[in-house]
């Protein structure tokens, strides 16, 4: 299994450029999610999905868009990039708390810089 | 809503010696679980422990322990002979109980470093 995999590793866009990050992951999870992570605040969640066809908003989802047309695929669009959205970007995925609640999987990170 | 704290923003130690991480937290639930993770300089994110709030054990893994006090809403992980490979940002993170409530909230994290 390649786990869960994001593209790009690296990305550099002018203010008011839109681009998608790409998370995949091959374990069936049901469960799929967001993260960014700024110095000094952890890790916080953008948006997330329970499956195919449903997603809802974490606690910073202003100025993202996401859809679920597939288990494996959770990609993050950024409609107009705006610096303060310069960032570290983590996928995540687990089962559903059917199965098995805690083991949540992250991908390496997408480094995003808005200039 | 839930909020996690880490009082802590860095910590070092040499190498052998133990350390404590603290975290704290705040909720209203009765049932939740508690994660520690290790973020290496290669920023992966990796999962140390876990421990599920409706068990009085604390958990540990090989040489890492928590100590979990319900009550005082504290949740510490302590690493013990520490080693060079621990130099790592660690994040205390909590989750709900249930389904649909698989979602993380984290706290602001510890820089650790191990010193030869």
């Amino acid at each position: 299994n390649a786990g869960v995999t994001q593209t790009p590793k690296f990305q550099v866009l002018k203010t008011g450029q839109s681009m998608t990050l790409q998370c995949a992951q091959d374990m069936n999870h049901e469960y799929m999610s967001w993260y960014r992570q700024d110095p000094g605040m952890g890790l916080r969640l953008i948006h997330y999905s329970v499956g195919a066809g449903i997603t809802d908003q974490g606690e910073v989802p202003n100025g993202y868009n996401v859809s679920r047309s597939t288990t494996e695929d959770f990609p993050l669009r950024l409609l107009s990039a705006a610096p303060s959205q310069t960032s570290v970007y983590f996928c995540a995925s687990s089962y559903s708390y059917r199965e098995r609640p805690y083991e949540q999987y992250f991908g390496p990170g997408t480094r995003l810089t808005v200039t | 809503a839930q909020t996690v704290t880490q009082s802590q923003p860095e910590m070092s130690v040499q190498e052998a010696e133990t350390v404590t991480l603290s975290c704290t937290y705040d909720t209203s639930e009765s049932n939740y679980y508690l994660f520690w993770y290790k973020q290496p300089p290669s920023r992966q994110m990796i999962l140390v422990i876990r421990q599920e709030a409706y068990k009085q054990q604390n958990a540990t893994e090989n040489r890492f322990s928590v100590n979990f006090q319900k009550a005082a809403k504290s949740f510490s992980l302590k690493i013990s002979d520490s080693q060079l490979g621990d130099t790592a940002m660690y994040f205390c993170a909590f989750m709900k109980h249930g389904l649909g409530n698989e979602k993380l909230t984290f706290g602001t994290g510890t820089r650790l470093t191990i010193i030869p």
